[in-house]
């Protein structure tokens, strides 16, 4: 069983569409993070949610919105997509927010715009 | 600020010998905690071994051990008996609040 997934694999699309990411965790933990890999392999979260309450929002453009429908999902929108949000997007997991707990990635989402 | 170095953009090794990536990082935080993740050509992000800052001993996890010195700053991964498989992008991480991850050394082990 997949712990925590992300679909779609792979997004390729076109400037100024918006898209969403989705992710789902069946590991019952209670954080949920988003992450942004860029071309030179550059790892910077972007959201952390906690029981569905955002705790994390760092410098990201107001076009990500993230959602977190449950403690399970946490699902990345992203408005009016530019040509630098090309990138990969990781979903993960952890047991709480304390630090010590180990984030569980899913697989990443690739995102190309064009 | 956090900040997170891996001086080593490549490294390789030769099967079965073994191989140390380094790891420094910048922080006022007294306790926090540190992380080596492995990201191999699939784009997985797997946790390879995990340190608590106030812990003195070194964290082991079979072949992967650490040489964590605090007052260094340093944070180092050696990879005994090198596999195949530990072909791979190997990222340290450290975590007061958020998690930030270094840039990341890429490992190849030649048969």
């Amino acid at each position: 069983d997949t712990a925590v997934s992300q679909t779609p694999k792979y997004l390729v699309t076109q400037m100024g569409n918006d898209k969403s990411i989705k992710c789902e965790q069946n590991l019952g933990h209670d954080t949920m993070y988003w992450y942004k890999q860029d071309s030179k392999k550059f790892l910077k979260i972007m959201f952390s949610y906690n029981n569905k309450e955002l705790i994390i929002n760092e410098t990201v453009p107001n076009r990500f919105s993230p959602k977190s429908p449950d403690k399970a999902h946490l699902n990345l929108h992203i408005n009016s997509l530019e040509l630098g949000d090309s990138a990969v997007y990781f979903c993960a997991s952890s047991q709480d927010s304390s630090g010590w707990e180990t984030q569980y990635f899913g697989p990443g989402t690739r995102l190309l715009v064009l | 600020a956090q900040t997170v170095t891996q001086s080593q953009p490549e490294m390789s090794v030769q099967e079965a010998e073994t191989v140390t990536l380094s790891c420094t990082y910048d922080t006022s935080e007294n306790n926090y905690y540190l992380f080596w993740y492995k990201q191999p050509p699939s784009r997985q992000m797997i946790l390879v071994i995990r340190q608590e800052a106030y812990k003195q001993q070194n964290a082991t996890e079979n072949r992967f051990s650490v040489n964590f010195q605090k007052a260094a700053k340093s944070f180092s991964l050696k990879i005994s008996d090198s596999q195949l498989g530990d072909t791979a992008m190997y990222f340290c991480a450290f975590r007061a609040n958020n998690l930030f991850f270094g840039t990341g050394t890429r490992l190849t082990v030649i048969p």
